[in-house]
């Protein structure tokens, strides 16, 4: 069974980046069949998909945050990682990293990790 | 506001049959499989129906259907465990977007 391991600062100052990582445990993040995403959850609010990427590179990014982030993948190190620009108290949230299972057409958020609680404040 | 519509909040009584509903569009549910995530006190979300079928270590009494543009996720034979805030989600074709719903909190009285 995979396990994803979020990590990352807990506190980041206003209009600086916000980087995080997911460590992937349990198999290869190199698996054809899978993408890797983030998500996250504002205090009090809803879940919000925010970027997606598979092992070759090929991403999907919340059109609402373009421009601002960055997804990436290290198959060295069976990890994935996100950069959010120009960071606002908006972008206080739980931050989980999660496996998109199934097919074309047809995937879902199968395995996720516990979050990462990244408050936005100078 | 969510491009996928649920109710705010639903409640049953132990052993109760409750629907959830997530109302989207032909862009969206319309289109593709839905995704209903249980969280449980604010931890992390569980996958507890994909489309019509039921992942792995889910209970059979989470059963879900589909009509038109809407997804339902019914639990017949509501327990206390149950009670959790609730997720649609799916992709948006119009978007190209995961999208979610805005989450119902189910109460188990």
């Amino acid at each position: 069974q995979l396990e994803l391991q979020e990590s990352g600062p807990g506190l980041v100052k206003p209009s600086e980046t916000l980087s995080l990582s997911c460590a992937v445990s349990g198999g290869s993040i190199s698996r054809s069949s899978f993408f890797w995403g983030w998500i996250r959850q504002a205090p009090g609010k809803g879940l919000d998909w925010i970027a997606s990427i598979n092992y070759s590179g090929t991403t999907y990014y919340n059109p609402s945050l373009k421009g601002r982030l960055t997804i990436s993948i290290d198959t060295s190190r069976n990890q994935f990682s996100l950069k959010l620009t120009s960071v606002t108290a908006a972008d206080t949230a739980v931050y989980y990293c999660a496996t998109v299972a199934g097919e074309t057409g047809a995937r879902y958020f199968d395995f996720w990790g516990q979050g990462s609680l990244v408050t936005v404040s100078s | 506001q969510s491009a996928l519509t649920q109710e705010a909040s639903v409640s049953g009584t132990v052993g109760q049959k409750v629907t959830l509903s997530c109302s989207g569009n032909s862009n969206n549910i319309g289109r593709y499989p839905v995704g209903w995530y249980q969280q449980i006190s604010h931890g992390a979300p569980k996958i507890v129906m994909f489309g019509n079928s039921l992942p792995s270590g889910i209970p059979d009494r989470f059963s879900g259907s589909k009509s038109g543009t809407t997804h339902s996720l019914t639990i017949s034979g509501l327990q206390p465990e149950d009670e959790a805030d609730y997720y649609c989600s799916t992709w948006d074709n119009s978007l190209s977007a995961w999208v979610f719903g805005g989450g119902t909190e189910l109460t188990v009285l």
